[in-house]
């Protein structure tokens, strides 16, 4: 069955420190796979798009990793700021495309 | 500029009565899509156009339609909102489908729908 999972549901932690959230997906065949942020209430907001041959990308503070051969990807936000407060969604395209049910970021200052 | 633009950005409508939401883009994108969102899930894809060729989910209720008269608009009819259709109701574009490569998926900012 194709599934994206995402770690952690939630997460909290002060402004200007690193974290990391992860994605765990099923899905095959794998064509791509893209991060989104999403401010509550507003549309999602695409932060990177990797394919097959890609293992990293950057956008400013983010930078995302995939290893294909173990189907993990995470996405790394350097020097948090309060506005990194959102949630972040996975989504990976097969010949569907499957939404991770996102990690919910908190930044507290 | 707004490139993904959805009107309006709150709609409240009555238990069964016919609500329509709308959607236009300036990306000229081949591909629109409609997601519903309820609250702390991911959005769900309802259907989308490939130019004026409809792809409807085998989960989406018949309660939901679509409409793509040009490659600007998009439309979303709910025929008989229930209680359980309110939710974020998003559009989104692509240049082409996701699965066929990196294609960049532009969101609009969304219509929250209310059913009293």
């Amino acid at each position: 069955k194709n599934q994206v999972e995402q770690s952690p549901q939630s997460l909290i932690i002060l402004e200007g420190k690193n974290c990391t959230l992860q994605c765990n997906y099923t899905v095959s065949p794998f064509s791509n796979l893209r991060w989104y942020k999403q401010d509550t209430g507003r549309g999602p907001v695409s932060l990177t798009i990797m394919t097959f041959s890609e293992n990293t990308k950057s956008n400013g503070r983010y930078t995302a990793t995939l290893d294909a051969d173990t189907k993990q990807s995470s996405l790394h936000i350097t020097a948090s700021q309060l506005s990194d407060s959102a949630s972040y969604i996975c989504v990976v395209s097969a010949n569907k495309v499957i939404f991770g049910k996102g990690t919910r970021l908190h930044i507290l200052p | 500029d707004a490139m993904v633009i959805q009107n309006p950005r709150y709609q409240v409508t009555q238990f069964g009565k016919p609500v329509t939401l709308s959607c236009s883009q300036t990306l000229n994108h081949n591909v629109m899509y409609w997601y519903q969102q309820k609250s702390s899930q991911a959005p769900k894809l309802l259907f989308h156009y490939y130019d004026k060729d409809f792809n409807n989910e085998a989960d989406t209720p018949d309660n939901f339609q679509s409409r793509r008269p040009n490659t600007s608009f998009c439309f979303l009819d709910i025929r008989s909102p229930g209680l359980g259709d309110a939710a974020m109701y998003l559009c989104a574009t692509s240049r082409d489908r996701l699965a066929s490569g990196a294609y960049e998926q532009y969101f609009g900012p969304g219509t929250r729908l209310t059913v009293t």
